[in-house]
């Protein structure tokens, strides 16, 4: 089974403050990918990373893809309320089968 | 548009009852999934199918029975209700080996 471990479990900061969620394995993930979820919804895909090494920004939020493909980490700069939700990382295993981490719920206070 | 729409988003029910999830994606993908998400907010994948074909059938109560009628449409039958299967269901749909799921907005089940 892989597993997908995410810290921090929880996170409050202020507005403006930067931020980093990490996503770690011990297996080789094909692809890593990042969702936000908010209440009472489903998660949203934010972005997908395929090459070790990969680096991609979506405006304020940048997300990296670890050299062995095994590890991956969102950064948020100058976070704002509207960040606030839950962020998965899921990784796409040989069998194409997505598996979650558990997620790191986010609450950026004005 | 709504892309991957599951109904009903909230379903009560008794303990021994049985009860029926549905979901249809208009996005033109060939592979569904359904997803569990506990009271911790961890999701977990119980099934998938692609092209009508049950390819990912994880370790789940046989009480749960999915069927795809066409490659649009992705049901969750469940039978024999227990506490235990109060969560949050979620339907999803891809293209096959492509990564990058559109999930729907989620059926809260809640047994009493």
């Amino acid at each position: 089974t892989q597993l997908l471990e995410q810290s921090p479990q929880f996170l409050s900061i202020q507005e403006g403050e930067n931020l980093t969620v990490y996503c770690n394995s011990s297996s080789v993930f094909s692809s890593l990918q990042w969702y936000r979820q908010e209440p009472g919804e489903g998660p949203v895909l934010l972005v997908t990373v395929v090459t070790g090494g990969e680096v991609k920004k979506l405006k304020r939020l940048t997300f990296q893809f670890g050299d062995a493909r095994k590890d991956s980490s969102l950064h948020i700069t100058a976070a704002q309320p509207g960040d606030t939700g839950l962020y998965l990382c899921a990784g796409l295993g040989s069998n194409y089968k997505l598996t979650f981490g558990k997620g790191t719920l986010l609450t950026v206070n004005p | 548009d709504t892309a991957v729409s599951q109904t009903p988003k909230y379903l009560v029910t008794q303990m021994g009852n049985d009860k029926s999830i549905k979901c249809e994606q208009n996005l033109g993908h060939d592979t569904m999934y359904w997803y569990k998400q506990d009271s911790k907010k961890f999701l977990k994948i119980m099934f998938s199918y692609n092209n009508k074909e049950l390819i990912i059938n994880e370790t789940v109560p046989n009480r749960f029975s999915p069927k795809s009628p066409d490659k649009a449409h992705l049901n969750l039958h469940i039978n024999s209700l227990e506490l235990g299967d109060s969560a949050v269901y979620f339907c999803a749909s891809s293209n096959y080996r492509d990564s990058g799921y559109t999930f729907g907005s989620g059926t809260r089940l809640t047994v009493v």
